[in-house]
């Protein structure tokens, strides 16, 4: 079973609206999580940390379930820029203190006019 | 600016030749890594380092070589002994201990076999 996991996709989403998916991650120790956004042929960007409570940047919602182990990305009225895939990132045990990152493989969110 | 480059952008290997893709930041990072990326594959860890003149394998070193002679510069020679080395190669820098500390990338090396 691979440590972090995503629905590959691709979404399609017309402009404007709203999407939504998760990752779920298999360390229950795992203590921080990332959303990255990668656009192709490009290098992984930093799109958001995801905090316990949950956190909002924007039009970007991220929120984090420890008990059934996933973390959620929602994207609200989406935009042609929001096209990308959304890498999702977790950092294992808190002995883990040289900052090792697994990566899931991406879900391809594809917005469309 | 601030930031992580990587050269070249494209690089073709043949066949018996060791290659080297160059790292350098600006960001006074102490922790460097190096990453593989495959289609359809989670990026998967080659070397990292966390400190100069110190370094580990990731989960991948097989048929592959880093050196940490500098706080800047972690390149990875890609040697013959990689059967497999057409991948995009992502470096990346961090700094160790910064609260919710993550990852930034440079814009990362394709590497093709002739």
């Amino acid at each position: 079973r691979k440590e972090v996991e995503q629905d590959p996709g691709p979404f399609n989403v017309p402009e404007g609206a709203t999407v939504a998916f998760n990752c779920t991650y298999s360390n229950s120790a795992s203590q921080s999580f990332f959303w990255y956004r990668q656009d192709c042929r490009k290098e992984p960007k930093l799109l958001m940390s995801v905090y316990s409570s949950g956190n909002e940047d924007g039009r970007f919602t991220a929120q984090l379930n420890r008990a059934s182990q996933y973390i959620s990305l929602l994207i609200r009225d989406s935009k042609l820029s929001d096209s990308a895939t959304y890498l999702c990132v977790v950092k294992n045990s808190p002995t883990d203190s040289w900052g090792k990152l697994q990566f899931g493989a991406g879900t391809q969110v594809v917005v469309t006019p | 600016d601030g930031g992580i480059t990587q050269s070249p952008k494209y690089l073709f290997r043949k066949e018996g030749q060791n290659v080297t893709l160059s790292c350098e930041q600006n960001l006074n990072h102490d922790a460097m890594y190096w990453y593989r990326q495959d289609p359809g594959q989670g990026l998967r860890l080659i070397y990292y380092s966390q400190i100069v003149n110190d370094f580990q394998k990731g989960d991948i070193a097989e048929g592959y070589s880093v050196s940490r002679e500098k706080k800047e510069s972690f390149p990875l020679t890609v040697t013959s002994a990689q059967k497999n080395p057409t991948a995009f190669y992502l470096c990346a820098s961090s700094n160790p201990g910064a609260t919710k500390e993550t990852q930034y990338f440079g814009p990362g090396t394709r590497l093709l076999v002739l």
